[in-house]
């Protein structure tokens, strides 16, 4: 059973530039959710999606932030016109999505992509 | 809004003592707990959760956890540590009525001396 895969695994990006992060869920999971991991901090929320939708983006910076999990293919976290402070590693968890909204869902996590700013 | 606190940011212990990592949450209603470990570079292995029910809680690699609604912890424990227990260790809660997403406390680093 493959977990969840996250590549890059490291990704180093210059000022102004894209960073696309992509995140395949586990087998059989349909939510996914990112977090970010500032240096020296603990996990922070970004976003929460179901295929096609976004369910949660509180944790989202309002501007140059977009994720997207299309109805084929992994989920992308999309970064444009990156700064030094995007400096960070990117977590990506699914859930099973059983729980039908009701209960809270076990997420799982992949091994982060980190991401370095020039 | 939810919260946790890891009051203690590093730890060091020596191979085969005890070890209790302290986690204290804020939140309203009952909510989910949760202990991580993560080691360097790497991703975040989910050590063992609690939903409700049972208050102490068995993970694996030997942790366990208990809740304590009465003083709002979820302390983690090992009664035994190994070196290669020597990581970091996020203790987080979700709720329901947050959508599943999760908060997390700041972490405690662990250091296992031989």
């Amino acid at each position: 059973n493959a977990g969840v895969m996250q590549n890059p695994r490291h990704l180093v990006r210059r000022r102004g530039q894209e960073a696309r992060l992509r995140c395949s869920p586990m087998k059989g999971h349909s939510h996914v959710y990112w977090y970010r991991q500032l240096p020296e901090e603990g996990l922070k929320f970004m976003v929460y999606l179901q295929k096609e939708n976004i369910i949660d983006e509180s944790g989202m910076p309002k501007e140059r932030f977009s994720a997207e999990f299309p109805k084929e293919g992994p989920s992308i976290l999309r970064i444009q016109q990156v700064v030094r402070g995007d400096s960070a590693a990117y977590f990506c968890a699914s859930s099973s999505g059983l729980a039908g909204g009701r209960n809270q869902e076990t997420q799982y996590f992949g091994p982060g992509t980190r991401l370095l700013v020039l | 809004a939810q919260s946790v606190t890891q009051p203690d940011i590093h730890i060091t212990v020596s191979e085969g003592a005890s070890l209790e990592l302290r986690c204290n949450y804020s939140y309203g209603a009952t909510p989910y707990l949760f202990w991580y470990v993560q080691s360097p570079g790497q991703g975040l292995q989910l050590l063992l959760k609690y939903f409700s029910g049972d208050t102490l809680v068995q993970g694996i690699k030997g942790f366990e956890a208990e809740f304590k609604r009465s003083q709002s912890s979820f302390n983690l424990r090992k009664p035994s540590v190994h070196w290669s227990d020597a990581a970091e260790y996020f203790c987080a809660v979700g709720a329901k009525a947050a959508g599943n997403k999760l908060t997390f406390g700041g972490g405690t680093r662990v250091l296992v001396k031989p």
